[in-house]
């Protein structure tokens, strides 16, 4: 079967740094997506890796090791509009794309 | 201001009615989802319109009747729902569903409630 595993919930401070973990165990790889989804809101596109390493866009950076079939999405000084849940999703070998179930990030002054 | 836009934004019916869902998109996109999301659970992908083509059904209970009448629009038609079908629909578009890079741009939903 098809599975993409990240933490249910994280907690961290503003200001901080915090990392989010995904892995996933696909049929094929063509692509691992990062969204954002604030409560109520729509989901809405942070990042995108086909080939391995780091990719920085501003405060927000992720990773991909196609390899170990994981990625993480780096969050660099943290503010409190950073509260909201963060959904990894694979496209496989018949571009689908796959979803995890989301981290919910709770930021604390 | 994402660009796809659905109606109504919360719905409450009984199991025995029949509502439909709408959604538009303004981004001159070719492929069109419908996705339910519930709780702590990942989003499920439900049906794929690609050029107004049905390309994906996964196993959908046919209470859930899907209509893509042309690339900008797409609805989802209920009737008989049960309960458990209370969840956020969310409607996406992108530009052709069968890329490996398929960015999907997401309306806001329907916070659906069956009573």
């Amino acid at each position: 079967g098809q599975n993409i595993d990240q933490p249910t919930e994280m907690t961290a401070t503003e200001g901080a740094i915090v990392q989010i973990n995904c892995t996933y165990q696909t049929s094929g790889f063509n692509g691992l997506f990062w969204y954002q989804q604030h409560a109520g809101e729509a989901p809405t596109f942070l990042s995108y890796n086909v080939l391995d390493g780091l990719e920085e866009k501003g405060r927000f950076s992720s990773f991909l090791s196609r390899s170990k079939g994981y990625s993480y999405l780096l969050l660099k000084e943290l503010q409190m509009k950073d509260s909201a849940s963060y959904l990894c999703a694979v496209t496989d070998s018949n571009y689908q794309l796959i979803w995890g179930a989301g981290t919910k990030l709770i930021i604390k002054p | 201001e994402t660009g796809v836009t659905q109606t109504p934004r919360h719905l409450v019916m009984g199991m025995t009615n029949k509502k439909s869902l709408k959604c538009e998109q303004h981004l001159g996109h070719n492929a069109m989802y419908w996705y339910k999301q519930s709780a702590k659970k990942p989003l499920e992908l439900m049906f794929v319109y690609n050029f107004k083509e049905q390309t994906e059904n996964n196993s959908v209970p046919s209470r859930f009747s899907p209509e893509c009448p042309n690339s900008s629009h797409l609805f989802l038609h209920l009737h008989t729902l049960q309960p458990e079908d209370s969840a956020l629909y969310l409607c996406a578009s992108s530009q052709d569903s069968s890329g490996s890079y398929n960015e999907q741009f997401f309306g806001p939903g329907t916070r659906l409630t069956v009573l």
